[in-house]
């Protein structure tokens, strides 16, 4: 199976600070990767998929980058509502499978 | 709008069975393919299965494989995961997912259903 590994499995930030998350995979998945934001007690959200399309609703201020097995999520400006849970998640084969997650904290 | 619901959550004990349904709404349920995804206690996400729009093609996470099987009914807009031989990790809330098959993407979620197998 392929292994995701985010980093940092935790961070804390400011509202208006630049945060940037990365994923690695265990083998190249091409720019089959795709990021979701989970708040308590939620169901996750697609933010981000096939590495850097914006899924429709979701802000500008979002954006991914990467390709093969190194990718970033990186949020511009951070916002009161962003505080979260981050998810990266590889679909290349036939089995998915996400990273441990990234929780971002109010600072 | 779309709507996934989940039901048929609950307390089971190590060994026994559980069957969850998932009820779609709001679009063509035929013409997506399907996932469950599942997450523990307190920590992340675990892809469990997922099954084609006419049930042809049904894939795993290697944990599960020959304890579950994921099934659908297209005329009831529903999906199925049987659990048999549960252990006490597959206690999780287990989430009903719509994929987008174009960007191999998990694109709507249900608000999900707990199983808690322990004694």
């Amino acid at each position: 199976d392929i292994q995701m590994t985010q980093s940092p499995s935790s961070l804390s930030a400011s509202v208006g600070d630049r945060v940037t998350i990365t994923c690695r995979a265990s083998q190249s998945i091409s720019s089959y990767l795709n990021w979701y934001q989970q708040k308590p007690g939620k169901a996750p959200k697609l933010l981000i998929y096939a590495a850097s399309s914006l899924q429709s609703g979701v802000p500008s201020r979002f954006s991914g980058s990467g390709s093969g097995t190194d990718f970033t999520l990186t949020i511009s400006s951070l916002q009161p509502e962003d505080f979260a849970t981050y998810y990266c998640q590889q679909s290349y084969g036939a089995s998915w499978t996400f990273g441990q997650g990234t929780k971002v904290e109010i600072k | 709008e779309v709507q996934l619901v989940e039901s048929g959550g609950g307390l089971v004990q190590p060994g026994g069975s559980l069957r969850l349904s998932c009820a779609a709404s709001g679009f063509i349920f035929s013409s997506y393919w399907m996932s469950w995804v599942r997450q523990a206690p307190g920590k992340g996400l675990e892809w469990v299965a997922n099954i084609k729009q006419d049930g042809s093609e049904k894939y795993f996470v290697d944990s599960v494989k020959g304890r579950f099987t994921i099934s659908r009914d297209n005329a009831k807009n529903s999906l199925f995961l049987q659990m048999n031989s549960l252990r006490a990790e597959d206690t999780a809330v287990y989430y009903c997912v719509r994929e987008l098959r174009q960007h191999l993407v998990l694109e709507y979620w249900g608000q999900g259903t707990l199983v808690t197998v322990s004694s």
